[in-house]
């Protein structure tokens, strides 16, 4: 079946190191979504990615979405305490409209 | 804008008890609302999607007689977790999409979520 993976599982980073997290397809997708989740918290919707190649840029946080739109990554920049917390991509199943979550990357950041 | 609520945010019952968990979107209509599962560590699991005025449609392996959900309104969904077991203790999330034309249809914005317990 329709598969969205994540890697890596778990990062730990010093405060000031960039951080990168990489989401993978099984299959073309229509759009990518980019959700934080910190402790104790729910998810919370960070971007979305619609056209291939699609680069978008939220502060110290960078958004590519392949040119097959079958991967994406979520790069940040000199990581803070602030940006502790698990990131979900997430992507249309086939043919409707839920949305099948990856993994998720939890990224733990020492100051 | 699109701010979701959920009530309770925490709730211990004991085996054999319903729970009702209840999911609204306090600043816009949801035509349709997902409830998901958290296992501690875990990524979410589709539970089911709700639909204003129809009937709930649940993933494989949902059992729809435990799990029984009612979209009354446009702002309010209602998971009802009948005769609960401890094995149904986990972090219940809904999501919702607003209707309007300025958010994507799978922008979804999630309630705070539910900590069931069963004892």
């Amino acid at each position: 079946g329709q598969q969205v993976m994540q890697i890596p599982q778990y990062q730990h980073v010093q405060e000031g190191e960039d951080f990168t997290t990489y989401c993978n397809s099984s299959t073309t997708l229509s759009n990518i979504q980019w959700y934080k989740q910190r402790p104790g918290g729910h998810p919370v919707f960070l971007i979305q990615l619609v056209k291939s190649g699609e680069v978008k840029k939220q502060k110290r946080l960078t958004f590519q979405f392949g040119e097959a739109k079958k991967n994406s990554s979520l790069h940040i920049t000199a990581t803070q305490t602030t940006d502790v917390g698990t990131y979900f991509c997430a992507g249309p199943r086939t043919g409707g409209f839920k949305t099948i979550f990856g993994a998720g990357t939890r990224l733990f950041v020492k100051a | 804008g699109a701010v979701v609520s959920q009530h309770p945010s925490r709730v211990i019952c004991k085996s054999g008890t319903s729970v009702k968990i209840e999911c609204r979107s306090l600043d816009f209509q949801a035509t349709t609302m997902f409830w998901y599962r958290q296992f501690p560590k875990q990524s979410l699991m589709l539970m089911a999607t709700s639909n204003e005025g129809s009937k709930a449609t649940y993933e494989q392996g949902v059992e729809k007689d435990k799990f029984l959900i009612n979209h009354a309104s446009l702002t309010l969904s209602t998971l009802t977790v009948t005769s609960a077991h401890p094995e149904d203790s986990s972090f219940y999330i809904c999501s919702a999409t607003p209707s309007s034309g300025e958010f994507s249809y799978y922008e979804q914005y999630f309630g705070p979520g539910t900590r069931l317990t069963v004892t």
